[in-house]
């Protein structure tokens, strides 16, 4: 079965440094998402993104997120200064509908620490 | 505030049991719903997709009650294989964000 790929899985950085977190989504989707989840916490949506532009996004995407697709194949997610509430494990998704139709296919995800 | 809800459980239960979960949501304008499951520190994965009066998969039925605006999720004849967190899913906005719950906790003990 086709699969979304993440890396990598395990990022660490300093609070205040900027991180990029990678994704391929699966070749025939047109439809990508970031979602996060706090340890012990709910998954959470942060953004979609369609037709090289940000469809939907949640309150948690501020402007320290931003997306980019600056290839074709690969889906970026980068926090420009991390904070300690930032360490979250992030899970890149895609889909090739939007979901009333599509289900969403989930990477294996990017535990990030900030310390 | 769109929100979905779930006991956290854990549910404990021996080998062979049936075990129901239920979900509750908020936004009655969700026309989706979907059961995910959840191992340790993995991603979540879709177990079933529920739609109108709800569907059945092998030993997994999951049923969609809009007048009382909850979902429910039926195991029979548990496996230790299905011990994971079961997360109930609404499909919360125009272009396609899921609104997940806590999940539930399934332990299946030998």
């Amino acid at each position: 079965e086709p699969e979304v790929t993440q890396t990598p899985s395990h990022q660490v950085t300093q609070m205040g440094q900027e991180v990029i977190l990678r994704c391929v989504p699966i070749s025939n989707h047109l439809y990508f998402y970031w979602y996060r989840q706090i340890l012990g916490q709910k998954v959470e949506f942060l953004v979609s993104f369609y037709n090289n532009e940000i469809s939907e996004k949640s309150e948690i995407f501020d402007d320290q997120f931003s997306v980019e697709r600056p290839d074709g194949s690969n889906f970026t997610l980068k926090i420009r200064s991390t904070k300690l509430e930032d360490s979250a494990m992030y899970f890149c998704a895609s889909s090739s509908g939007v979901l009333t139709n599509e289900k969403l296919f989930f990477g294996s995800g990017t535990q990030l620490s900030v310390l | 505030r769109k929100e979905v809800e779930q006991d956290p459980g854990p549910f404990n239960v021996p080998e062979g049991a049936t075990v129901a979960f239920n979900c509750t949501y908020s936004n009655s304008a969700s026309q989706s719903f979907f059961w995910y499951r959840q191992d340790c520190r993995k991603e979540p994965k879709l177990l079933m997709s529920v739609y109108s009066s709800g569907n059945e998969d092998g030993r997994f039925t999951a049923q969609l009650n809009r007048a009382s605006q909850y979902i429910s999720l039926l195991i029979r004849d548990s496996k230790l294989s299905d011990s994971a967190t079961y997360l109930c899913a609404g499909y919360g906005g125009s272009q396609g964000n899921l609104i997940f719950g806590k999940g539930t906790k399934l332990s299946v003990k030998p």
